[in-house]
């Protein structure tokens, strides 16, 4: 069935670099997506969204592209910082029928000092 | 404070039991939502709530249930129906005005004894 995937599901970094962090949906009727943060033991926190009609969207330190060719979706995390340490999953909010949103399996960033 | 908190933190439970998990809400939110985390897994839909007293199945319905007698209150019950149960609980809710993001409590850790 359709669904929201990623690409690499571990990813490493040296603190003070840049990290990227893919997703791959399926869904042609997905109109938004949101990246969310998961510390250990805590909920998903709210960090970036992004609706369908745009391609590339700025928060503080992140930034989110969206590439509806390729059903590609991005989070590029700035400078990270010990505390980007975590597990982020993206979300698509399929348009069809009650707004519910379908997450991948989530990607964990490691930053290493 | 607003939020959504859930209660018990950490819950544990003998084999047949049914336990309730509580999730509770103050943003004023109409859309609630069950979602259940296994280790390394994203999150999988159990229930959902749109408005008061009205209620939908999601994609892991089975061997649980829900009730939403008031808007920001959504308890979801762990039947002995349910196999596997051991899990990370997280509820969210969502309001009109963040349109499709969900907003993420701290999460039930359950174990079965």
């Amino acid at each position: 069935g359709e669904s929201v995937g990623l690409h690499l599901p571990t990813l490493s970094v040296q603190e003070g670099d840049n990290s990227i962090i893919n997703c791959a949906y399926s869904n042609s009727a997905s109109d938004y997506f949101i990246w969310y943060k998961q510390e250990s033991g805590k909920g998903p926190q709210f960090i970036i969204d992004i609706r369908s009609n745009m391609d590339k969207r700025q928060g503080q330190r992140v930034t989110v592209l969206l590439n509806k060719t390729v059903k590609h979706l991005s989070l590029q995390i700035a400078a990270t910082q010990p505390g980007d340490s975590a597990v982020y999953f993206c979300a698509e909010n399929i348009s069809q029928g009650a707004q519910k949103l379908v997450f991948g399996q989530g990607t964990r960033l490691t930053i290493n000092p | 404070d607003g939020g959504i908190t859930q209660s018990p933190k950490y819950l544990f439970r003998k084999e047949g039991q049914n336990v309730t998990l509580s999730c509770e809400q103050n943003l004023n939110h109409d859309a609630m939502y069950w979602y259940r985390q296994d280790p390394g897994q994203g999150l999988r839909l159990i229930y959902y709530s749109q408005i008061v007293n009205d209620f939908q199945k999601g994609d892991i319905a089975e061997g649980y249930s829900v009730s939403r007698e008031k808007k920001e209150s959504f308890p979801l019950t762990v039947t002995s129906a349910q196999k596997n149960p051991t899990a990370f609980y997280l509820c969210a809710s969502r309001g009109q005005a963040s349109q499709y993001t969900q907003y993420f409590g701290p999460g039930t850790r359950l174990t079965v004894l």
